[in-house]
């Protein structure tokens, strides 16, 4: 069965460094989402990417996050410099479609997820 | 009011219990929602999908969406000790793509 991966599984970085993470959605899906999830906090969204462009950002994904697809194959998720609370987890996740009229194809689907650690 | 609510238990049945998880939400237009199990450090992974009111059956799983009291169900048949893990109800406004999630109830399935 096809998944999301991502890597690496866990980042540990200093405070103000710049991290990379990367993610390989399955591969015919169109659209691509990064969420993370701080250690017992609930998951949050933070940004939407389709036909090469954010078409959805939240509050938290402010000018120091990007997000990237450099090939046909990769998702990136840029964070310019790392601040203490940026410590969490990761999720890329990737839909076939957007949701339009109940069709289940068009639910998102996780990755394993980043441990990102920041010192 | 937040957006999204559920109980964090945790929730502890024996194996083979019927269990009951719930959510209640306050923006009467969301219009699809989920459910996700997630395992500890783990990717959340999708349950079970519905879209507006309704009931919806996948082998041991029934979610149900009542829209006119803002709250949703996953009704879990013959748990199992391998069911023990959190579950997140996650929902998405019409026309929008962001998952907005509760904080998720953990489950504890006892052999």
């Amino acid at each position: 069965e096809p998944e999301v991966t991502q890597t690496p599984s866990h980042q540990v970085t200093q405070m103000g460094q710049e991290v990379i993470l990367r993610c390989v959605p399955i591969s015919n899906h169109l659209y691509f989402y990064w969420y993370r999830q701080i250690l017992g906090q609930k998951v949050e969204f933070l940004v939407s990417f389709y036909n090469n462009e954010i078409s959805e950002k939240s509050e938290i994904f402010d000018d120091q996050f990007s997000v990237e697809r450099p090939d046909g194959s990769n998702f990136t998720l840029k964070i310019r410099s790392t601040k203490l609370e940026d410590s969490a987890m990761y999720f890329c996740a990737s839909s076939e479609y957007r949701l339009a009229g109940g069709s289940s194809t068009d639910t998102q689907y996780f990755g394993p997820g980043t441990r990102l650690t920041v010192l | 009011q937040k957006e999204v609510e559920q109980d964090p238990g945790p929730l502890s049945v024996p194996e083979g219990a019927i269990v009951s998880l719930n959510c209640t939400y306050s923006n009467s237009a969301f219009q699809y929602f989920m459910w996700y199990r997630q395992y500890s450090r783990k990717g959340p992974e999708l349950l079970m999908y519905t879209y507006s009111s309704g009931n919806k059956e996948d082998g041991r799983f029934t979610a149900q969406v009542d829209k006119s009291s803002k709250y949703i169900s996953l009704f879990i048949r013959d748990s199992q000790p391998s069911d023990s893990a959190t579950y997140l109800c996650a929902m998405i406004l019409e026309g929008f793509q962001k998952l907005v999630f509760g904080t998720g109830t953990r489950l504890l399935v006892s052999p």
